[in-house]
């Protein structure tokens, strides 16, 4: 079975520090991967999304950015934190050319506190 | 813009009773929708999804329906369980390889 592991579960960084966070997925091959953030009490906002290593769409400007060293990991990074980046990262994986058919798998999410 | 949304941000039930959650979307191209679950500090689980050839779809306790005249998609939780209490997600495919998800509605099952 699949398995999408994210880490660390929580974060405090200053502003102005760097930041990497990692995901990995098991048990596929050459899946669709995302990075979402999540607002307290709000819905969810597409970040990146990669069809293959190396290939980042990103959705939004911002000061993170994203990249796919192989084909089942996935890092969301930042330069510089800024206190706005505070949220809770989740990143995503569905089945190559299945985001039409089939759901995002979420894994548990990372709780950034930027102070 | 295109968007999906819910009705209702907060449903209080008692514990036995059948919940309704509402969503609304304005995409008539979306062809592909999901319910989600989330619990607090977690991510969102997958519950039940159908295409827009369906109207109804069951699944263990939960039913999702989708009236496509009205761009409406339900979900019923039949008999709810306190473990249900969380926050539900509707999502849309509109665009290719993402989803476009809504506010979120939360389920407080009251003992």
């Amino acid at each position: 079975s699949q398995t999408i592991h994210q880490w660390p579960a929580t974060l405090v960084q200053p502003v102005g520090s760097p930041l990497s966070l990692e995901c990995t997925v098991e048990g596929t091959s050459n899946p669709n991967l995302y990075w979402y953030r999540q607002a307290a009490g709000r819905g969810l906002q597409l970040l990146f999304y990669s069809v293959g290593i190396g290939q980042i769409s990103s959705e939004v400007p911002q000061n993170l950015s994203a990249s796919r060293p192989q084909d089942r990991q996935f890092i969301l990074s930042s330069k510089k934190l800024l206190l706005s980046d505070s949220g809770f990262y989740l990143c995503a994986w569905c089945r190559a050319g299945g985001a039409p058919n089939s759901p995002l798998h979420f894994g548990n999410g990372t709780r950034l506190t930027v102070t | 813009g295109e968007s999906v949304g819910l009705h209702l941000p907060t449903l209080s039930v008692q514990e036995g009773d059948n919940s309704i959650i509402n969503c609304a979307y304005s995409n008539s191209a979306s062809d592909y929708f999901i319910w989600y679950k989330q619990e607090s500090g977690k991510g969102p689980q997958f519950i039940i999804d159908i295409r827009s050839n369906m109207d109804k779809r069951q699944g263990q306790r939960v039913t999702v329906l989708l009236n496509k005249t009205v761009k409406h998609l339900s979900l019923q939780i039949a008999a709810t369980q306190p473990g249900d209490s969380a926050v539900y997600f509707c999502a849309e495919n509109n665009a290719g390889n993402m989803l476009t998800f809504g506010g979120g509605t939360r389920l407080m099952v009251k003992p």
